[in-house]
């Protein structure tokens, strides 16, 4: 039973336009929600959160929005660097359960020049 | 760099056999966390150990087993090992959130 969906396996953006990725999710008791990027042969970095109290978070050129009727998050990067290459990773855990976080299978962003 | 070490970065084994992946946790850190990530799918939690207790479980099987040691740092021992044990195993420490990740463990079954 997969709670984090990422239903998108890869994207490909123009350098300098905006990148959106998507996260779905079934577990309604998901009340705080990660996006994690990776390198080849490095492991997951966190990059941006959000709480289900925000339905937004802004970092930089990472935003992150929480759509909580539709159980639905995005992170949204502006401009898109090349730089940004990576398998983005959505996470989310419940309260109940902080120490498990559930993991999406991963969108492979390419940003080409 | 995250601060979480693990060792060795790859491993080639046979059907059967037997290894023990390891994991050092950032300085200061109690908590160790062991993912397993095979082919095309997420990262799948297997278990958490907190100041050398075992503290969650998730879709470990049997034939794996984890233990945290006094000065915190953790195996994963994976026995009768399948082909499709064939993954990369993340270790990661810190938590609840977020959790910081080493390089991970190679694991190739022959």
């Amino acid at each position: 039973d997969q709670q984090v969906k990422q239903n998108s396996p890869s994207l490909s953006v123009q350098e300098g336009r905006i990148s959106i990725l998507n996260c779905d999710y079934t577990n309604s008791m998901f009340d705080y929600f990660l996006w994690y990027k990776k390198y080849p042969a490095e492991g997951p970095t966190f990059l941006i959160s959000i709480s289900s109290i925000k339905d937004k978070n802004e970092d930089g050129r990472f935003t992150v929005f929480l759509n909580k009727s539709a159980k639905h998050l995005s992170l949204h990067i502006v401009p898109s660097q090349p730089g940004d290459s990576a398998v983005y990773f959505c996470a989310a855990r419940a309260s109940y359960n902080t120490d498990k976080l559930i993991f999406g299978t991963g969108t492979r962003l390419q940003v080409f020049p | 760099d995250s601060g979480v070490t693990q060792t060795p970065k790859h491993l080639i084994t046979a059907t059967g056999q037997r290894v023990t992946l390891r994991c050092s946790p950032r300085s200061g850190d109690l908590s160790v966390y062991w993912y397993q990530q095979s082919l095309d799918q997420g990262l799948q939690f297997l278990i958490q150990y907190y100041n050398g207790e075992e503290r969650a479980k998730g879709n470990i099987l049997e034939r794996f087993s984890a233990q945290q040691f006094p000065d915190l740092h953790s195996e994963l021992n994976l026995s009768s090992l399948e082909l499709g044990d064939s993954a990369l195993y993340f270790c990661a420490s810190g938590g609840p959130s977020p959790l910081h990740f080493g390089n991970g463990t190679r694991l190739t079954v022959t």
